[in-house]
């Protein structure tokens, strides 16, 4: 199996944009298409990316997605930063043997 | 509206074993697997498991092989997660998800169950 490394936290001001890395332990990132979710506190995961860069309806075009196969990390970019985007964002992906989630990003909104 | 309703919260004793339900509604349930994911006070979400509502096949991740069973009954769209042997490090909400179709298209977990927090303590 594999691991995705996500940073503990990140912080921008509203307006700016924010990129949050997920980043493949071993095989490639394209291997398995990555997905993204926000959690809130004391709420069930939502999806805000899935398959790379898709966007579920509903979910604002401030939110895109991307992979790097080069280096083996995927993306989530989030621009026009607004305080209701302030929670966890977790990555995930798959393989042969199941699916893992990173360790989620914590999105502060100063 | 594709909707997961899980059991109400539950404490356990060490040693013991645990049921959590999640009744789907909304969509066909025999045709997306159906995920089970934990996350336990303050930490991330960890992937325990899918069951194939269809067959009743399953996968378990690695780390609760031998203590984690996922059953479905098809006639009340209904799957179940059972989790034996419990020890405190068990204690988390427990989140059931529908995950892609059985052909792996609509590949993401949506939607979540509200949660289930277990507590295990003596």
């Amino acid at each position: 199996n594999f691991m995705l490394t996500q940073p503990h936290s990140v912080s921008a001001s509203p307006g700016k944009t924010v990129t949050i890395s997920c980043t493949r332990s071993s095989g490639s990132i394209a291997s398995g298409y990555v997905q993204w979710y926000q959690q809130r506190p004391g709420s069930a995961p939502t999806t805000v990316i899935y398959q790379d860069n898709e966007r579920p309806s509903g979910v604002p075009d401030r939110f895109s997605g991307s992979i790097d196969s080069s280096s083996k990390s995927a993306s989530l970019i989030i621009s026009g930063l607004k305080t209701e985007d302030e929670a966890d964002y977790y990555c995930q992906s798959y393989d042969s043997s199941g699916w893992v989630f990173g360790g989620g990003t914590k999105l502060t909104v100063l | 509206q594709e909707q997961l309703v899980q059991s109400g919260a539950e404490v356990k004793k060490p040693g013991a074993s645990m049921k959590v339900s999640c009744e789907a509604s909304g969509y066909t349930f025999a045709g997306h697997y159906l995920h089970w994911v934990r996350q336990a006070p303050g930490q991330g979400l960890e992937w325990m498991g899918w069951i194939n509502p269809s067959t009743g096949g399953t996968n378990y991740a690695r780390d609760f092989q031998g203590r984690v069973t996922l059953t479905r009954d098809t006639s009340i769209s209904t799957g179940y997660m059972e989790l034996t042997n419990l020890g405190s490090g068990d204690t988390a909400i427990y989140f059931c998800a529908r995950g892609p179709s059985l052909n792996f298209d609509f590949l993401r977990f949506d939607p979540w169950g509200q949660g289930t927090l277990v507590t295990v303590s003596s």
